[in-house]
């Protein structure tokens, strides 16, 4: 079965410094992972995914992630964080586009605080 | 209107009412999915629905009924709920490709209906 941990419940940086949220899966074949981010009140919204290929994948917003297969793991990184990046990000591990496998499954979340 | 929108945004509830949650897409995409999320638990998947069809529903309590009329809305009959089921229900969709090629499906979601039962 396909699980994720995200290690860290809640994290707190000051703006201007560097973030990386951690994300571990366990997924029985090849890995698709998202990242998501969640403001208050609203939706989740895609911040980046990984299926192939260079393993640094950029998304939106400054993000990026490294899938190293060896630790199971797909951090995401921003070199500088902005108030604004303060909200819930969520890490998923899913299925590929036309099978019969439908489920995304996500980890719990970690709240990200920035500091002025 | 672009991506998923859902209505209300807000709902309060009394155990004995019957209320629908609305979805809809503007992605043109052929499946969508309701999910509860609930504080300090996981997004659980609650149903989906492919090319209008129902193919997962996991183990939610009958007090929940999906609707899904065609392809870009989808329902969710609510009666009869408890306190339990007081969360953030959130639609999402995707578009399926017929199989073959593999590529990552991308589920875009909606900003969910906060939902309080009393």
């Amino acid at each position: 079965a396909q699980s994720v941990t995200q290690p860290d419940i809640h994290i707190t940086v000051s703006e201007g410094a560097s973030l990386e949220l951690r994300c571990n899966y366990s997924y029985g074949a090849t890995p698709y992972l998202f990242w998501y981010v969640q403001s208050p009140g609203q939706g989740l919204q895609l911040l980046l995914k990984y299926f192939s290929g260079d393993t640094l994948v950029q998304g939106i917003k400054g993000f990026e992630a490294e899938f190293k297969r060896s630790q199971s793991s797909f951090n995401l990184r921003k070199p500088s964080v902005h108030w604004s990046d303060a909200a819930e990000y969520f890490c998923a591990v899913g299925p590929y586009s036309g099978g019969s496998n439908y489920k995304l499954t996500f980890g719990k979340g970690t709240l990200l605080t920035v500091n002025p | 209107e672009t991506g998923v929108t859902q209505t209300p945004r807000h709902l309060v509830m009394g155990m004995t009412n019957k209320k629908s949650l609305k979805c809809e897409q503007h992605l043109g995409h052929n499946a969508m999915y309701w999910y509860k999320q609930s504080a300090k638990k996981p997004l659980e998947l609650m149903f989906v629905y492919s090319l209008e069809e129902r193919v997962e529903n996991n183990s939610v309590p009958s007090r929940f009924s999906p609707e899904c009329p065609n392809s870009s809305h989808l329902f969710l009959h609510l009666h009869t709920l408890q306190p339990e089921d007081s969360a953030l229900y959130l639609c999402a969709s995707s578009q399926r490709l017929a199989g073959g090629e593999e590529v990552p499906e991308t589920q875009y979601f909606g900003p969910g209906t906060r939902l309080l039962v009393l």
